[in-house]
């Protein structure tokens, strides 16, 4: 597709449970990153991807909070045992490699509520 | 420790007349800054940017400043149009220093009829 792609775009689940999150970024961008966005707040970083770096995970804000990018494409964000406080819009980006004059292409975010 | 503020959260602007949105930073490393903007259930796009090399950077009806001494730069739109309504964040970021992009809470902008 053109642009950049997430799935599902909307998630209800109880607390506790397991959830994936899915990202397909624009062909040929290396670099891949989520954020999230809760209520009143601004764009939260949680982890990005360049290439075959290792990736950073300095925002993930627990270690329920895992990422995956599979051939350096596709990504899947996963929380386990949800929190209501996990409650927020994912969002996912990416861009031509790192640095700061590469702008970043959103998706549309996946609107995550927990009951 | 909000590296990247943006102190008003809303503004209201008569269709025709200049928006004005502020954007104050704390980390001096910053030597890039962005502007994005988003409209309700969609990711946020980005408006336009600048180099801490410059002190302007204009793009159609769309002006950044940078003013770097006061750490802070201002996204002025003339004139206003009814589509400028939406949440518009600042970003900031170290270039290839650090890539983390780190935004603002944003300000949402009504353009009034």
């Amino acid at each position: 597709g053109a642009g950049v792609s997430q799935s599902p775009s909307n998630k209800v689940t109880e607390k506790g449970k397991d959830v994936e999150l899915r990202c397909d970024p624009i062909s040929g961008h290396t670099a891949l990153y989520w954020y999230r966005q809760s209520l009143g707040q601004g764009l939260e970083f949680l982890i990005y991807f360049q290439g075959n770096s290792a990736p950073d995970k300095s925002g993930l804000p627990s270690d329920r909070f895992s990422a995956e990018r599979t051939g350096g494409s596709v990504s899947t964000l996963t929380i386990q045992r949800t929190q209501q406080e996990d409650s927020a819009v994912y969002l996912c980006a990416s861009s031509l490699s790192r640095g700061g004059g590469n702008e970043q292409f959103f998706g549309p975010g996946t609107r995550l509520t927990v009951l | 420790d909000q590296q990247v503020k943006q102190n008003s959260p809303s503004l209201s602007v008569q269709e025709g007349r200049i928006s004005i949105l502020n954007c104050d930073y704390t980390n001096s490393m910053f030597d890039y800054f962005l502007w994005y903007k988003k409209y309700p259930a969609e990711g946020p796009t980005f408006l336009i940017s600048i180099s801490s090399i410059k002190d302007k950077n204009e793009d159609g009806r769309f002006t950044v400043f940078l003013n770097k001494s006061a750490k802070h730069l201002s996204l002025h739109i003339v004139p206003s149009q009814p589509g400028d309504s939406a949440v518009y964040f600042c970003a900031a970021s170290a270039g290839n220093r650090d890539d983390k992009i780190i935004f603002g809470k944003g300000t949402r902008l009504h353009i009034l009829p």
